[in-house]
């Protein structure tokens, strides 16, 4: 069984469209994050959420909106995509916050090519 | 804004070579975790430390974090291909958040 998936793995798309990313975790964890790494390799955080409530906003464009149904799932949603958007996205689930005991676990990505 | 830089940015080394992998910052970090990543896939954590002047091994690999808590190190004895990967520090800032600061992450190869 996998902890952290997400769908869909890869995602080509036009500028101008809107796009979501789905995430689902299994580890009973009560915080979920969506990081962006890009092209250079480096993680970024984007949005956290704890039992559902939103904890985390960094600045991103508010083209960007998470969504958290309960605390096993959170989405992306993205609209109006532009060239910049093209990533990889990863969801992230921890017990407790991330840092000291929390271990982050990681999906395994979801490619977003915005053509 | 905290940052965290790691150095080298990239290696590529033989079988057998010992290697050392840097984190610094200016900044204080309540924890420091170390991730590995391989194409494909997520991160994947390796260790966290949490105490200044903690060193901590795993088999081949030893961790350590500064005595101020600004940096780390990772040190492979004799890699092995299997070490190959991207490696990551991760600093929790203190008052954690959960917010964890990425380094720019290093890359690994490791050639038989």
């Amino acid at each position: 069984d996998t902890a952290v998936s997400q769908t869909p793995k890869y995602l080509v798309t036009q500028m101008g469209n809107d796009k979501s990313i789905k995430c689902e975790q299994n580890l009973g964890h009560d915080t979920m994050y969506w990081y962006k790494q890009d092209s250079k390799k480096f993680l970024k955080i984007m949005f956290s959420y704890n039992n559902k409530e939103l904890i985390i906003n960094e600045t991103v464009p508010n083209r960007f909106s998470p969504k958290s149904p309960d605390k096993a799932h959170l989405n992306l949603h993205i609209n109006s995509l532009e060239l910049g958007d093209s990533a990889v996205y990863f969801c992230a689930s921890s017990q407790g916050l991330a840092g000291d005991t929390g271990e982050l676990f990681f999906g395994e990505g979801s490619r977003l090519t915005v053509l | 804004t905290q940052l965290l830089e790691q150095s080298p940015q990239f290696l590529s080394i033989q079988e057998g070579e010992n290697l050392t992998v840097y984190c610094n910052s200016s900044s204080v970090f309540s924890s420091l975790q170390w991730y590995r990543q391989e194409p494909g896939e997520g991160p994947v954590l390796l260790v966290t430390v949490v105490t200044g002047g903690e060193v901590k091994k795993l088999k081949r690999l030893t961790f350590q974090f500064g005595d101020a808590r600004k940096d780390s190190s990772l040190h492979i004895t004799a890699a092995q291909p299997g070490d190959t990967g991207l490696y990551l520090c991760a600093g929790a800032s203190p008052g954690n958040t959960g917010k964890l600061i990425f380094g720019q992450g290093t890359t690994l190869q490791v050639k038989p």
